[in-house]
């Protein structure tokens, strides 16, 4: 079993609806964790990072943990065609090493 | 511009010929890493640096290797490639380990390595 689970989509969703990422995780150890954005042909960029549950906002980004869930979340509000990309979770051990999600494809349609 | 650099970007050979990747970052960083990124399977670690001449093995090393000379270095070495190495390799690189939770890492634009 995969110490972290995300759906590889595609998720195909119209532009400006509210988009929800996730991933579930199986070690309860893991402390930060990180959503990162890769577009094609790219490496992937942070997005946000948190370290307690609850929610996180920059912009139209939300990030939520609900640790005792084992459980994160990202939120898009009003998307935008530029948001189509792979969205990938992480999540750091206690020796700061991460662990990846295998990333979920986002495409808004115009 | 701050970024690290990949060459190539792409690259087909054949199984049993060595190659390296080189991998060069300009923000004075002292961590990086090299994964490999596989359709379903995400990202996986091959090797990281945590400073000059200071590697270690990451979740799936076999089949690769690396050196740390310089700091700005990071080159991946393939001594025999065969057909389970065809990927997409990134090089990252961070502030420190430490440096990887609030900074997160900065990635190379991915090397496509095909081998037939």
């Amino acid at each position: 079993q995969k110490e972290v689970e995300q759906d590889p989509g595609p998720l195909s969703v119209p532009e400006g609806a509210i988009v929800s990422l996730n991933c579930t995780y199986s070690n309860s150890a893991f402390q930060y964790f990180m959503w990162y954005r890769q577009y094609s042909r790219k490496g992937p960029e942070l997005l946000m990072y948190t370290y307690s549950s609850g929610n996180k906002e920059d912009g139209r980004f939300t990030a939520q943990v609900d640790k005792s869930s084992k459980y994160i979340s990202l939120f898009i509000r009003d998307s935008q065609p530029s948001d189509s990309a792979t969205y990938l979770c992480a999540m750091t051990r206690s020796n700061y090493q991460l662990i990846w999600g295998a990333g979920t494809k986002l495409i808004i349609k115009p | 511009e701050a970024q690290v650099t990949q060459n190539p970007r792409y690259l087909i050979t054949v199984t049993g010929k060595k190659l390296t990747v080189t991998c060069s970052q300009n923000m004075n960083h002292e961590y990086m890493s090299w994964y490999r990124q596989d359709p379903g399977l995400g990202l996986r670690q091959i090797y990281y640096s945590m400073n000059v001449e200071v590697t270690d093995k990451g979740d799936v090393p076999e089949g690769y290797k690396v050196s740390r000379k310089e700091k700005r270095n990071f080159p991946l070495i393939l001594e025999s490639p065969s057909p389970n190495q065809t990927s997409l390799y990134f090089c990252a690189s961070s502030t420190t380990i430490q440096g990887l939770r609030d900074y997160g890492y900065t990635f190379g634009s991915g090397t496509r390595l095909t081998v037939v």
